[in-house]
C-alpha cells in the first residue's frame, strides 16, 4: 500500500523560480526522506527529517514536517535547469517493519 | 567510494523466459534491498536482506521471483517465468543497517518482457 503521496503529480516553472513540493503520509513515522531521481540515473538520497524535527535545510533544499497534519514539503530555491527531475517522499513508518514507503513522485520542471 | 552496482543496465526478453539481475552493494552495507519500479510509480520493496538473511519478502511474488545474498554481500534477482508485467526497473539498494539509514541505490536494471 502507498504511505506517501506527493502532490503536485507534475510542477513546471521557469528557471530560477522556487518550487514546492508536498507529501502527505497515512501512519506515524519515524523519519520522512526525499530522493530525487533523474532519467537514466538512480535515486539519490537528498534529506532526512526524523519525527521530532520540523525543519531542516541542505543548500538550496529546505524540509518542513508537519507530524500533526501527516505532511512534508520540500522547497526547491532558485532552481536551475539540473533540479530537472523526479523527487519521492519516502516514511518509516512505525507500524511497517520499518520498511521505506514510497510515493509515486513529483515530477519537475525546469524550464530555462 | 564506489557505488552500488547492478548489471545489466537493460534487458530484453520475451514472456515466459528466466532472468537475472545482479547487484553488488557499498563495501561494508549490511542491509541490500531490491525495489521494483514501474513507470510512473515509487519503488516497491521486493525484498530485504539483512547480511545474508531475509528481513522482509513480504512483496515478493515468490512464485516466480527469487532472491539470494549467499556470502552477504553481493544479490542475485531472478524471475522465472516472466510476465508482460514484470516489465519494469529493477532497483538495488543498500544502507549501513536497516531503513532507518540512508539507501544508496544502483542505476537500475530497465527490464522489458514481450
Amino acid at each position: 500500500s502507498q504511505q506517501g503521496e506527493e502532490d503536485p503529480q507534475a510542477l513546471s516553472i521557469q528557471e530560477g523560480e522556487n518550487a514546492t513540493m508536498n507529501c502527505s503520509y497515512k501512519t506515524s513515522i519515524n523519519n520522512l526522506q526525499w530522493y530525487r531521481q533523474n532519467s537514466g540515473r538512480g535515486l539519490v538520497h537528498l534529506i532526512l527529517i526524523r519525527s521530532n524535527e520540523r525543519e531542516k535545510h541542505s543548500g538550496r533544499l529546505r524540509v518542513t514536517l508537519d507530524t500533526s497534519k501527516k505532511s512534508s514539503s520540500l522547497l526547491i530555491t532558485a532552481s536551475r535547469a539540473a533540479d530537472t527531475a523526479s523527487y519521492f517522499c519516502a516514511t518509516d513508518a512505525q507500524d511497517s517493519n520499518y520498511q521505506l514507503i514510497w510515493g509515486a513522485g513529483t515530477k519537475l520542471i525546469i524550464k530555462p | 567510494e564506489a557505488g552500488v552496482a547492478q548489471s545489466p543496465r537493460y534487458k530484453i526478453i520475451e514472456k515466459r523466459q528466466s532472468v537475472a539481475f545482479w547487484c553488488n552493494p557499498i563495501s561494508g552495507h549490511a542491509t541490500l534491498y531490491w525495489y521494483q519500479q514501474i513507470l510512473g510509480q515509487g519503488p516497491k520493496l521486493l525484498i530485504q536482506f539483512q547480511n545474508n538473511g531475509v528481513v522482509d519478502d513480504s512483496q515478493l511474488p515468490k512464485d516466480r521471483f527469487s532472491a539470494e545474498r549467499l556470502k552477504g554481500v553481493d544479490s542475485t534477482l531472478k524471475i522465472q517465468p516472466a510476465k508482460l508485467e514484470d516489465s519494469a526497473v529493477y532497483l538495488c539498494a543498500s544502507s549501513l543497517a536497516g531503513n532507518r539509514n540512508t539507501q544508496y541505490f544502483g542505476p537500475g536494471t530497465r527490464l522489458t518482457v514481450l
